[in-house]
């Protein structure tokens, strides 16, 4: 496709479910970003995968998160055990490495914890 | 530690004034900035960026200003339209390029007839 895909769209889910969401970054595009946004917040870094270099993991907020990018496409992003803290949008972006045109998002991915 | 601020959670501007939307930020090795316009139910989307090697740049309606001794950023849009009425994010890296970027956390810009 010509844009970011994300999916699902809108997650609903229990406390202590583990869930998974899903990038499909543009074609071509070598980096790839997770962020996610609470109420009210700004955009928050999770974490950037370049190519064949070892993920920046930086941003993830404790260990029950963890990502992954196969074949250097298409990403999960995991949280397990979810808490109601966890309940955000989460935006993932593609870019070509050393962009100076920033990058291009998806739509999101929007995750209730009841 | 909020590294890049906008400390204007909110604008209205009226239609075909402009609309001065700021931004401050902490780190100095920031040296590349950018600005992203987001719709409700939508990704944000590329509008504008800037480079610490210059201090204005321009786009059609929109300009971007840098202040680098006062460590701020601005964007200006002129004349403002019922369309640009969105949530701005001011974004930052270190890298000379778009890589992890550091956000603020909005101003939503209301235009109004």
């Amino acid at each position: 496709g010509a844009g970011v895909s994300q999916s699902p769209s809108n997650k609903v889910t229990e406390k202590g479910k583990d869930v998974e969401l899903r990038c499909d970054p543009i074609s071509g595009h070598t980096a790839l970003y997770w962020y996610r946004q609470s109420l009210g917040q700004g955009l928050e870094f999770l974490i950037y995968f370049q190519g064949n270099s070892a993920p920046d993991k930086s941003g993830l907020p404790s260990d029950r998160f963890s990502a992954e990018r196969t074949g250097g496409s298409v990403s999960t992003l995991t949280i397990q055990r979810t808490q109601q803290e966890d309940s955000a949008v989460y935006l993932c972006a593609s870019s070509l490495t050393g962009s100076l045109y920033g990058y291009t998002f998806g739509s999101g991915t929007r995750l209730t914890v009841v | 530690d909020q590294q890049v601020k906008q400390n204007s959670p909110s604008l209205s501007v009226q239609e075909g004034r402009i609309s001065i939307l700021n931004c401050d930020y902490t780190n100095s090795m920031f040296d590349y900035f950018l600005w992203y316009k987001k719709y409700p139910a939508e990704g944000p989307t590329f509008l504008i960026s800037i480079s610490s090697i210059k201090d204005k740049n321009e786009d059609g309606r929109f300009t971007v200003f840098l202040n680098k001794s006062a460590k701020h950023l601005s964007l200006h849009i002129v004349p403002s339209q019922p369309g640009d009425s969105a949530v701005y994010f001011c974004a930052a890296s270190g890298s000379g390029t778009a890589s992890k970027l550091t956000f603020g956390t909005g101003t939503r810009l209301q235009v109004t007839l």
